[in-house]
C-alpha cells in the first residue's frame, strides 16, 4: 500500500519563475493538504483540497495555488518565485470522514537562487 | 492568532524518559497531535488526544493534556536511538479533525549513549 507520493524530490528554480509540484495521496485518501517547512521551522499550512476545491487556507500569498484532479492527486503551483520560498513542501493526504490522522509525504526540496 | 510553543532542544540518555513540552493558544482546538520527524523524511503521526480527555497512553508514549493551561506533553518511556528525531507538537487549525495544522518549531530530540 503506497503511502503518499511527491514528486520531484528536489528542485532548483530561479528568482521570479514558476514551479509545479505534485502529490498522489496515500490509496483511499480523499484530502490533500500542503505545507511549507522553511530551515529549522515547523511546517507551516498553505491550502487544503478536497472535492477538487480549496476548502480551507493559511496565511499564504495569491501566488501559491493549487489543484486537486478526479484521482485525488493534486498540485501545488508558485508563481513568481522568490528566494525565500525555498523550503520543504509537504503533501498529507486524509480520509474527511475521519477527521483525523494525516499521512504525510517525504516532501520536495525547492531550491531558489 | 494561533500559536505553538516548544523547547528547542531536549537532551535524555538512553534508557531514562524523555518528556517534551508544549504549549498552545487556541483554545477551541478539538484535536492535538504528535509528529516525529526523522532527518530526510516527511512527518509521521505518533498519537493524537481530544480536548475533552486528560491522558493517553500507547505502549512507551504518554500523552498529558492540561486544557486550563493550555500544556500538552509526550512522555516516552526507556528512550531508545531510534527515538532520536525531531519532535513537532501540532493543533487543529479551526478546531476540527480534518483541518490543517498550525504546528510548532519542533524538538529536538538528542540521545545520549
Amino acid at each position: 500500500d503506497a503511502g503518499v507520493t511527491q514528486s520531484p524530490t528536489h528542485l532548483i528554480k530561479t528568482r521570479g519563475q514558476q514551479v509545479t509540484l505534485r502529490c498522489s495521496p496515500k490509496s483511499g485518501h480523499d484530502t490533500v493538504s500542503w505545507y511549507q517547512q522553511a530551515l529549522g521551522q515547523g511546517p507551516q499550512f498553505i491550502f487544503q483540497y478536497y472535492e477538487e476545491e480549496e476548502r480551507q487556507r493559511g496565511n499564504f500569498p495569491d501566488r501559491f495555488s493549487g489543484h486537486q484532479f478526479p484521482n485525488y492527486s493534486s498540485e501545488l503551483n508558485v508563481n513568481a518565485l522568490l528566494l525565500g520560498d525555498s523550503a520543504l513542501y509537504l503533501c498529507a493526504s486524509s480520509l474527511a470522514r475521519d477527521g483525523y490522522g494525516y499521512t504525510f509525504g517525504s516532501g520536495t526540496r525547492l531550491t531558489v537562487v | 492568532g494561533e500559536d505553538v510553543e516548544q523547547s528547542l532542544f531536549l537532551s535524555v540518555r538512553e534508557g531514562d524518559s524523555s518528556v517534551i513540552n508544549c504549549t498552545y493558544t487556541d483554545s477551541s482546538s478539538t484535536y492535538l497531535y504528535w509528529y516525529k520527524q526523522e532527518p530526510g523524511a516527511g512527518l509521521q503521526l505518533l498519537t493524537y488526544i481530544f480536548s475533552n480527555m486528560d491522558m493517553k497512553q500507547d505502549q512507551r508514549l504518554t500523552v498529558l493534556l492540561n486544557k486550563k493551561d493550555k500544556h500538552l506533553s509526550l512522555r516516552i518511556a526507556d528512550t531508545q536511538t531510534g527515538d532520536s528525531a525531531i519532535y513537532f507538537c501540532a493543533e487543529s487549525l479551526s478546531g476540527g479533525g480534518a483541518d490543517g495544522l498550525t504546528f510548532g518549531k519542533g524538538t529536538h530530540l538528542i540521545i545520549q549513549p
